[in-house]
């Protein structure tokens, strides 16, 4: 199976531009999560989808929104840009069969975003 | 907020030595997981072990985990060059999914 992809790997823009970011998950797998990763903040949980419905969503202002479609993939946007958003975005899709359950993460290379 | 927290940031050894890094947790968990990550790309999963396991095995990976002290160790043994990378373990809570992932220990295996 094609692991997953995320597009574009690496991006740059001005503050107060807004950015949308894709993901495709592996085949069959329905839960996308969505992750931040900063030298400051390290790792951090953004939301994640389960069949297109929004299951859990992390600490962060509502300048950050996603969605899923019904084939799984999924967007992330940013709006209205800050010098802070710069960090590598990471896409990850589990087969979570259970509604309720987190397994295995299967992470894509990331997009790289920098705000200038 | 994190909730695992890796001990010892950073780590540098020779080829052919074990490195051994610690993962603490605060709250239950369904499962605790294991990642590599080089040099600011994708993360690739290692191992899952799951809150009724105590250890786990994957070739050159052992995972232990204490649900009574909330702690996980990965050890690796007879390092190479090419586990140079960041390890990341990460918990799934008893109830939820939000996995959360802890500051990450630095791996540097010198030739």
């Amino acid at each position: 199976k094609a692991g997953v992809t995320q597009t574009p790997r690496y991006l740059i823009k001005t503050r107060g531009q807004q950015v949308t970011l894709s993901c495709s998950p592996i085949s069959g797998h329905r839960s996308v999560s969505w992750y931040q990763q900063t030298p400051g903040q390290g790792l951090q949980f953004l939301f994640e989808y389960f069949s297109e419905t929004q299951r859990n969503k992390g600490n962060f202002p509502g300048r950050f929104s996603g969605r899923q479609f019904s084939n799984s993939r999924s967007e992330m946007n940013v709006s209205t840009l800050e010098l802070g958003d710069s960090a590598l975005y990471l896409c990850a899709s589990s087969p979570s069969r259970t509604f309720n359950r987190l397994e295995t993460q299967y992470f894509g290379p990331g997009t790289r975003l920098l705000v200038l | 907020s994190q909730q695992g927290e890796e001990d010892p940031q950073a780590l540098s050894i020779q080829e052919g030595e074990n490195a051994t890094m610690n993962c603490s947790y605060k709250t239950s968990i369904n499962n605790l997981q294991w990642y590599r990550q080089n040099s600011g790309r994708g993360l690739v999963h290692l191992i899952l072990i799951r809150s009724n396991e105590r250890e786990k095995h994957s070739g050159r990976l052992r995972v232990t985990l204490d649900t009574s002290k909330k702690s996980s160790s990965l050890l690796i043994t007879a390092s190479r060059a090419a586990d140079t990378a960041s390890y990341f373990c990460a918990t799934a809570p008893a109830a939820g999914n939000k996995l959360t992932f802890g500051g990450g220990t630095r791996v540097l295996v010198k030739p």
